[in-house]
């Protein structure tokens, strides 16, 4: 399956944060989502080989990583309050969405 | 882009009842994926359904996309069943992110 690393964070605001995910096997998408508390994930990007693949409407302090073995990272610059949120990422086969599977997620909190 | 809303946002059942959620999408889509997510934020992939009926044990899902909206059917609940559940959609089938609706918190209680 999807794993995720770390399960949870504590930052302070202005630091900066790297989240792991390792896509299930076979899979070459990678797409990381944003989940505050008591909303619905919102999509922050997508990686497809390697390269960044759609973006939704966050910052550029926001960056990601693609690595050959289709595992990715998540990195958040200048942290803010209320980057405070459930990260998750899904992996899925290129084209075919019905095959999206969500990691267990980490749990960030910006003090 | 495409607008998601779910009903009811909070639903309390008994153990053993039965309960609809509701999905209305704003534009026509060609991905409608149910989830559940568990206390501990798991997602979990419940049904791939951009139109038509779908079965899986007790819960059925039904999407109308020329009314643009989604059904999920959960029978003979139980606690197990807890946790949010969203609905999220994409015009494509492919690579175009998902939009979730804000979810329904479903508690079962015993």
């Amino acid at each position: 399956g999807v794993t995720q690393s770390p399960t949870h964070l504590i930052k302070t605001r202005g630091q900066q944060v790297t989240l792991r995910c390792s896509s299930q096997s076979g899979h070459n998408t990678v797409s990381w989502y944003q989940q505050a508390l008591g909303q619905g994930p919102q999509f922050i990007f997508q990686y497809y080989r390697k390269e960044e693949n759609g973006r939704g409407n966050f910052p550029p302090r926001f960056s990601g990583l693609q690595f050959p073995n289709d595992s990715s990272e998540l990195n958040v610059n200048a942290l803010e309050l209320d980057d405070s949120a459930l990260y998750l990422c899904a992996s899925s086969l290129r084209g075919n969405q019905e095959t999206q599977y969500f990691g267990p997620g980490t749990r960030l909190l910006v003090l | 882009g495409i607008q998601v809303e779910q009903s009811p946002p909070d639903l309390i059942l008994q153990e053993g009842a039965n309960s609809t959620l509701r999905c209305n999408f704003s534009d026509s889509v060609n991905n409608l994926q149910w989830f559940h997510q568990n206390p501990w934020g798991q997602l979990i992939n419940l049904f791939y359904i951009p139109s038509g009926t779908k079965q899986n044990g007790r819960l059925s899902a039904t999407t109308v996309a020329t009314e643009r909206y989604s059904l999920l059917y959960i029978s003979s609940s139980q606690t197990t069943d807890s946790g949010v559940y969203f609905c999220a959609a994409a015009r494509n089938s492919g690579n175009t992110p998902l939009v979730f609706g804000k979810g329904t918190r479903l508690s079962v209680i015993a």
